[in-house]
């Protein structure tokens, strides 16, 4: 079964200061890797994905996300956080064996918090 | 590129109605899919509508339903509403089918008195 875990239910960081939201997986066979931000009251915005080649993900807004197999990990970072960086952060991930009929699994959030 | 659009916006409802939420996709976009965010918890996957077909279904019971038209606009049907039910409903579009990338729309708050 599919699964992703953002163990940090919170994460604090001065402005200026580099970000780390974690998150891991469990999938059969090789995963796509997905990011999105949620900013109060809005939808999920698309950050950045990974689905194969290198493990350096860049994607909007200055972030990146580094694909790690061994570590089964998806960890998003910026390496300077911004005050306006602040909002819920979800991980996602989806097997690339099967037919497309298999979901998207979100993880629960990370809620990231950027003190000016 | 107009994004993914939802109606209405908020809703106010009281135990035992039935609510209809609307999503209108990206332009090209055939898959929809409905989550539901309740206060304090993440994304819970509802429903997968792709050409008109219902692809996948979520652990919500029977009372949670939708259809996608032949334009791949849907609706979420929720009858016999409960306090619980109360959260952002979120409605998402697809363009990639090898990745699954999804597009997401604002979302409608729902509001069980």
């Amino acid at each position: 079964a599919q699964s992703v875990a953002q163990p940090e239910d919170q994460v604090n960081v001065a402005e200026g200061n580099p970000l780390t939201v974690k998150c891991t997986y469990s999938v059969s066979g090789n995963p796509y890797l997905f990011w999105y931000v949620q900013y109060p009251n809005r939808g999920l915005q698309f950050l950045l994905k990974y689905i194969t080649g290198d493990n350096l993900v860049k994607g909007s807004y200055g972030f990146e996300a580094e694909f790690n197999k061994s570590q089964t990990s998806f960890h998003l970072k910026k390496p300077s956080a911004l005050v306006s960086d602040s909002a819920l952060y979800f991980c996602a991930v989806r097997s690339a064996l099967g037919s497309s009929a298999s979901k998207i699994i979100f993880g629960s959030g990370t809620r990231l918090s950027i003190r000016p | 590129e107009a994004g993914v659009t939802q109606s209405p916006t908020h809703l106010i409802k009281t135990r035992g109605q039935q609510v209809t939420l609307r999503c209108s996709p990206i332009s090209g976009h055939t898959s929809v899919y409905w989550y539901q965010q309740a206060l304090g918890l993440g994304l819970q996957f509802l429903l997968w509508y792709d050409e008109g077909e219902e692809r996948n279904r979520g652990n919500f019971p029977p009372r949670f339903s939708g259809r996608q038209f032949p334009n791949y606009s849907s609706e979420l049907n929720v009858n016999a509403l409960e306090l619980e039910d109360s959260a952002l409903y979120l409605c998402a579009s697809r363009v990639d089918r090898g990745t699954d990338t999804q597009y997401f729309g604002p979302g409608t708050r729902l509001t069980v008195l």
